[in-house]
């Protein structure tokens, strides 16, 4: 089966720079993936998506990048604000969302 | 949020009871899951539910059961709550785009069993 796991439990950055959260995924066969942000008390929010034909996804102040070859993908913030203050996780699929595997998730400090 | 809410948000409850948990959703979604995350293992799949009456388990469906009698409303039981099963309980909807299905999650039930 799958195995999803994320390489930092904890990460801290200053307010304003830019943060990465990385993950790494064990099954070739995955081919989509997404990243959660969840904060204090509520339930995992969608951020952005990624299918395994794209190596590059860009959002608004995010970014996903997808490396097949290893089987890791990253989460890039820009300019860190206290509100992205957060446990973040990935997940990855090679089917139907109840093929999902999560990672255990890195919490990400914003520091003034 | 997806349109989904779940109640209790919070419950505490005695080892042996039963325990019933309501997610209720009102976008007409076809699927819903029920999902269960501890810190050592993440969010793993209980149940899901792929229409009224129709079910299936997921990866640690035992000591569980579900029910979906309308669209809207997705249950999940206890028969007889162990303190194993003391975790945040997530009930969630998945929407299919572009080929793939995202899931939405609500806003959890944090379930305490002394």
């Amino acid at each position: 089966g799958e195995s999803v796991g994320l390489h930092l439990p904890t990460l801290s950055v200053q307010e304003g720079d830019n943060s990465i959260i990385n993950c790494a995924y064990s099954n070739s066969a995955s081919d989509y993936f997404i990243w959660y942000k969840q904060e204090s008390g509520k339930g995992p929010q969608f951020i952005i998506d990624i299918r395994s034909n794209m190596d590059k996804r860009q959002g608004q102040r995010v970014t996903v990048l997808l490396n097949k070859t290893v089987k890791h993908l990253s989460l890039q913030i820009a300019a860190t604000q206290p509100g992205d203050s957060a446990v973040y996780f990935c997940a990855a699929s090679s089917g139907s969302a109840r093929q999902l595997t999560f990672g255990s998730g890195t919490q990400l400090t914003v520091l003034p | 949020d997806a349109g989904i809410t779940q109640s209790p948000r919070h419950k505490v409850t005695e080892t042996g009871t039963p325990v019933t948990l309501r997610c209720h959703q009102t976008e007409n979604h076809r699927y819903m899951y029920w999902y269960r995350q501890d810190p050592e293992h993440g969010l793993r799949l209980i149940h899901y539910s792929y229409g009224v009456k129709d079910t299936d388990k997921g990866e640690v469906s035992d000591g569980y059961s579900v029910s979906r009698s309308k669209t809207e409303d997705f249950l999940l039981t206890l028969e007889s709550a162990t303190s194993s099963q003391t975790s945040v309980y997530f009930c969630a909807i998945s929407e299919s785009q572009r080929g793939r299905e995202k899931l939405f999650f609500g806003s959890g039930t944090q379930l305490s069993v002394l």
